[in-house]
């Protein structure tokens, strides 16, 4: 079992304000780490996917970052809009499955 | 291109039965996982098809098993159907081989089953 921890499990943010959120995972035998956006009654949808130590990828006002030595991924949201409400979920990759977190979940209020 | 499918999208059956769920891949797909999410729970690995051969297995009891045809389209069945099985079953589909790597997973709407 890997152990892929996303915390804070929710929370809530002011519409405008940035936020942003942590993945850790198992530093060892590292293939790729995943985000993905889960909206409610939607299909997770995939954000991002990193291989690389130092990665920094944006979608629009989304970001990441990956440190695969110390095993953790930031993911943050700058100007958070309502319809960055949904579920944040990290996946981590040890080549023949995803092991995903339980998910943040943000909030974001209007 | 036409999304991952499931079907059926809701579903109740009691104990001890057995289920049948069914995921279409996008047109060219030719990988199908499989993923069980339950309250309080992040999404659980259950397996793997490509070009119909499971590769993969995550650790779930026997009672889960699951098939790809050769249109890439997968089924999953649960035999004995426990009251702990209700769940959400979530499939993915790629496009090459492993839902691992560098290869992001198109999910479906998921298949929603509870369990009396």
């Amino acid at each position: 079992i890997l152990n892929v921890e996303q915390s804070p499990q929710s929370l809530h943010v002011q519409e405008g304000d940035s936020t942003n959120f942590t993945c850790s995972f198992p530093s060892s035998n590292f293939y790729a780490l995943h985000w993905y956006r889960w909206e409610t009654a939607k299909s997770p949808e995939a954000l991002f996917v990193m291989t690389l130590n130092g990665d920094e990828k944006k979608k629009g006002r989304i970001s990441a970052t990956l440190n695969t030595k110390e095993g953790y991924s930031y993911l943050y949201i700058k100007g958070s809009q309502p319809e960055d409400s949904a579920t944040y979920l990290c996946a981590f990759s040890n080549d023949y499955k995803l092991s995903f977190g339980a998910g943040t979940t943000v909030t974001v209020r209007a | 291109k036409a999304g991952v499918t499931q079907t059926p999208r809701y579903l109740i059956k009691t104990r001890g039965q057995q289920v049948t769920l069914s995921c279409s891949p996008i047109s060219g797909h030719r990988s199908v996982s499989w993923y069980q999410q339950t309250p309080g729970q992040g999404l659980q690995f259950l397996f793997e098809y490509f070009s119909e051969t499971q590769r993969n297995k995550g650790n779930f009891p026997g009672r889960f098993s699951g098939r790809q045809f050769s249109n890439s389209r997968s089924e999953m069945n649960v035999s004995t159907l426990e009251l702990g099985d209700s769940a959400l079953y979530l499939c993915a589909s790629s496009p090459v081989k492993g839902a691992s790597s560098y290869n992001e997973q198109f999910f479906g709407p998921g298949t929603r089953l509870t369990v009396l």
